[in-house]
């Protein structure tokens, strides 16, 4: 496995379900961000964290919780959630947090809650 | 409030034609201009970027010309082709800011090339 990697890439869910959202870079980078991306919306920083420490919180609501056990994996786990949280997920990477490091994307994990 | 104002929604091009996107921002500690590309069921990737020490950028077909005084700056694509159909994205970011990670992203510009 190359690049950024997210896992599952397509997920179906009910308003009372419990579901996690995985990604995992494989580029030995120390910071990994969560995006949303809706459509016709610009996309939507959600976490940031840096040395598995998370240093951004952008207002999102507590019924998305992220997770960074070390510095390869990022979870983002899902509760409780809207038919307005339907968006596509977006896990990115980079060497470290700011500067002028560029951000490596993943495909992204398509979410429709019912 | 949207700080990168990207026009414009939709683009058809002919190939060979020139393809152009135009992004105006607001902050002015902005000092960092990329432009992702997005193709269906991948994420966003970076194609290329400026910072207003320079006007101008290019890289080989692809060209960002930037207008600090305006605060506008724009994606030129010469000689277009069916492979570069994608959705296109400008972005900025305070580089020297104390949260210098956060990109703020314009809307997106959906670029359909015609063979």
């Amino acid at each position: 496995e190359t690049g950024v990697t997210q896992t599952p890439r397509h997920l179906v869910m009910g308003m009372t379900n419990k579901k996690s959202l995985k990604c995992e870079q494989h580029l030995g980078h120390n910071a990994m961000y969560w995006y949303k991306q809706s459509a016709k919306k610009p996309l939507e920083l959600m976490f940031v964290y840096s040395l598995e420490e998370r240093v951004e919180n952008n207002s999102v609501p507590s019924r998305f919780s992220p997770e960074c056990p070390n510095s390869s994996h990022l979870f983002l786990h899902l509760h409780t959630l809207q038919p307005e949280d339907s968006a596509l997920y977006l896990c990115a990477s980079s060497q470290e947090a700011g500067g002028r490091l560029e951000q490596f994307f993943g495909p992204g994990t398509r979410l429709t809650v019912l | 409030q949207q700080q990168v104002k990207q026009s414009p929604q939709s683009l058809i091009v002919q190939k060979g034609g020139i393809s152009i996107i135009n992004c105006a921002y607001e902050n002015t500690a902005f000092d960092y201009f990329p432009w992702y590309q997005q193709f269906p069921g991948k994420g966003p990737a970076l194609l290329i970027a400026i910072r207003p020490d320079v006007s101008e950028k290019k890289e080989g077909r692809f060209t960002i010309s930037f207008n600090k005084s305006a605060k506008q700056f724009s994606l030129h694509i010469m000689d277009s082709q069916p492979g570069d159909s994608a959705t296109y994205f400008c972005a900025a970011k305070e580089e020297s800011g104390g949260s210098n990670y956060k990109l703020t992203f314009g809307k997106g510009t959906l670029l359909t090339v015609n063979p």
